[in-house]
């Protein structure tokens, strides 16, 4: 039973445009969200989080947006850029700070 | 089915004493993973086994060892706890890209 799905396994988008990564949850008790960057051969690097009581968190070129009511969340990355070639893992947690990950969507920046 | 298991899901131990965390996938990922969360979130690398063969070994206290008996399953052997070891540890397994977490391990160490 996937609590943190993303449906997804990989998207491709051109240089210069908007990426928009998109995860789904199922337990309404999660209450902080995270998204992790991954190269290959390294661990996953965390990226930008959001709280629950928040609908959007924006950080340079990241941009998260939350959807409670739909239990989803999406990453965006505006202009995307040849270094944004990766592994996304979005993850949940909620009180007991636990945290369930996503398999991760490979994006692909197309030159 | 679970993907990727872990066990205990939490562990409080004293300082000093000797511990393991299992890890098992039944999904014949030829790659497993352990990894170390900090109190920001942030996950380090501790350790990769490729067909039971270490590939990336990180800079960790030597008193944490890994044990793969067998493709499946890799565990993670902790000598001498000390405070600093609470953490969250979290397995994993991959194959093509594509990378399944464990539930996470909650160490206590007292």
């Amino acid at each position: 039973d996937q609590q943190v799905k993303q449906n997804s396994p990989s998207l491709s988008v051109q240089e210069g445009r908007i990426s928009i990564l998109n995860c789904d949850y199922t337990n309404s008790m999660f209450d902080y969200f995270l998204w992790y960057k991954k190269y290959p051969a390294e661990g996953p690097t965390f990226l930008i989080s959001i709280s629950s009581i928040k609908d959007k968190n924006e950080d340079g070129r990241f941009t998260v947006f939350l959807n409670k009511s739909a239990k989803h969340l999406s990453l965006h990355i505006v202009p995307s850029q040849p270094g944004d070639s990766a592994v996304y893992f979005c993850a949940a947690s909620d009180r007991d700070d636990k945290i369930i990950f996503g398999k991760g969507t490979r994006l692909h920046i197309l030159p | 089915d679970t993907a990727v298991s872990q066990t205990p899901k939490y562990l409080v131990t004293q300082m000093g004493n000797d511990k393991s965390i299992k890890c098992e996938q039944n999904l014949g990922h030829d790659t497993m993973y352990w990894y170390k969360q900090d109190s920001k979130k942030f996950l380090k690398i501790m350790f990769s086994y490729n067909n039971k063969e270490l590939i990336i070994n990180e800079t960790v206290p030597n008193r944490f060892s890994p044990k793969s008996p067998d493709k499946a399953h890799l565990n993670l052997h902790i000598n001498s706890l000390e405070l600093g070891d609470s953490a969250v540890y979290f397995c994993a397994s991959s194959q093509s890209g594509e990378q399944f977490f464990g539930p996470g391990t909650r160490l206590t160490v007292l």
